[in-house]
């Protein structure tokens, strides 16, 4: 099986600029989360969609928003940009139909934005 | 709630050494616990996971990790490191919940391994 697979893998962006990251998991998972990776706050967790709905999310303001579509994949926007919001951002997906994290979660490589 | 403290930000071990890599965590309940590695310019990869009674847990490359209730304790452990282990790793703990997604993780702790 493939797995979780992002795009782009590198952006570069300005200032008040908006950008869109795509997320496809691993086929047959239904449950995709993204994560921001900084080396200041670490790893935090963005939100988590399932079946098109989203089913949690972190404490990030409403520039960031994502999205699922019918196939599973996710995308995730971030709007008017901030030099804060370079960072990796990170998709897992499993099959969220069970367990809670119990499921083992698979992470992608990563698209790693930087705003200048 | 949940928070994870990574003992040490940086550990370096010669090759062929013990890794222990320290992880203490905080829950009102049990909580779901992980270990994850990270190399260079790369996602996250599960090492193992502690989500049922047993308390020792075997992973992948070796690793394992002792659940100790009583010490609030996640600590990993190699009985021999080897230079490919040299990477980030992250312990993390989420909710023992069916409706559960979030993953909260700790610092992180980069291993260097010493020829």
């Amino acid at each position: 099986k493939a797995g979780v697979t992002q795009t782009p893998r590198y952006l570069i962006k300005t200032r008040g600029q908006q950008v869109t990251l795509s997320c496809s998991p691993i086929s047959g998972h239904r449950s995709v989360s993204w994560y921001q990776q900084t080396p200041g706050q670490g790893l935090q967790f963005l939100f988590e969609y399932f079946s098109e709905t989203q089913r949690n999310k972190g404490n990030f303001p409403g520039r960031f928003s994502g999205r699922q579509f019918s196939n599973s994949r996710s995308e995730m926007n971030v709007s008017t940009l901030e030099l804060g919001d370079s960072a990796l951002y990170l998709c897992a997906s499993r099959p969220g139909t069970s367990g809670g994290l119990q499921e083992t979660q698979y992470f992608g490589p990563g698209t790693r934005l930087l705003v200048l | 709630a949940q928070s994870v403290t990574q003992l040490g930000s940086h550990v370096s071990v010669s090759e062929g050494a013990l890794v222990l890599l320290r992880c203490n965590y905080s829950s009102s309940v049990p909580p779901y616990l992980f270990w994850y590695v990270q190399y260079p310019n790369q996602g996250l990869q599960l090492l193992l996971k502690y989500t049922s009674a047993a308390t020792l847990v075997k992973g992948i490359n070796g690793f394992e990790a002792e659940f100790k209730k009583s010490e609030t304790s996640f600590h990993l452990t190699k009985p021999s490191a080897h230079m490919s282990d040299a990477a980030e790793y992250f312990c993390a703990v989420s909710e023992r919940r069916s409706s559960a997604s979030k993953i909260i993780f700790g610092s992180g702790t980069r291993l260097s391994i010493r020829p």
